[in-house]
């Protein structure tokens, strides 16, 4: 799991502001993940991407909230005029394809929304 | 009804004790199984994986899964205070090319 890259680790905006996540997979790895976690609750699924497609984004909300993963570059999560309630921890997971496989982890990107 | 339930916990067990986390799913189709570990502060780390019906182990670990009764268990013999974390069961299924966590079972392992 120490191949997937997140940065930055920490953010910290103010409410309105826009805030951008970056994941680089594990090389080789087409499939991206991200998930969020609120403090003291469980890992909650966003959206799952592949190159230049989204997949699955049924646990993205509705508005402010965009995720890409373009053909070079990290996959990018981008939240547009934060609220306070966006202040979690983001984390990014990526496999290798889509069946019975694991999906490893990043370190995470904690946002805080001041 | 939650796709993927876990015992709400926390758990807390002696060292050296048994400890059982149990998980169960919703959907029938879902092919394989995960259980992950997440210390305070830190990233989801894979521990065990299972595919097929019974048991595996790996070191202090066993995962069993049953699938007709929908249920994945993990259970951690010889507690030491170094398991206490938060396991996270994770399913996955082939059509939604994702994996669903329950919400996780906080343990503590108590010297």
């Amino acid at each position: 799991n120490a191949g997937v890259m997140q940065n930055p680790r920490h953010l910290v905006r103010r409410r309105g502001q826009e805030a951008r996540l970056r994941c680089s997979p594990v090389k080789g790895h087409s499939h991206v993940y991200w998930y969020r976690q609120l403090p003291e609750e469980g890992l909650k699924f966003m959206v799952y991407l592949q190159k230049e497609n989204i997949i699955d984004e049924s646990g993205m909300p509705k508005e402010r909230f965009s995720a890409e993963f373009p053909k070079e570059g990290p996959s990018i999560l981008r939240i547009q005029q934060v609220v306070r309630g966006d202040s979690a921890a983001y984390f990014c997971a990526s496999s290798p394809r889509d069946e019975n496989t694991e999906a490893f982890f990043g370190q995470g990107t904690r946002l805080t929304v001041v | 009804q939650k796709e993927v339930e876990q015992n709400s916990g926390p758990l807390s067990v002696p060292e050296g004790a048994i400890a059982s986390l149990n998980c169960t799913y919703s959907d029938r189709v879902s092919q394989s199984f995960f259980w992950y570990r997440q210390y305070s502060g830190k990233s989801p780390e894979l521990i065990m994986s299972i595919y097929s019906n019974g048991d595996k182990e790996d070191g202090r670990f066993t995962a069993q899964l049953n699938k007709a009764s929908q249920y994945v268990s993990l259970l951690i013999r010889d507690s030491q205070p170094s398991d206490s974390a938060t396991y996270l069961c994770a399913v996955n299924n082939f059509n939604a090319g994702k994996s669903t966590f329950g919400d996780g079972t906080t343990l503590t392992v108590k010297p």
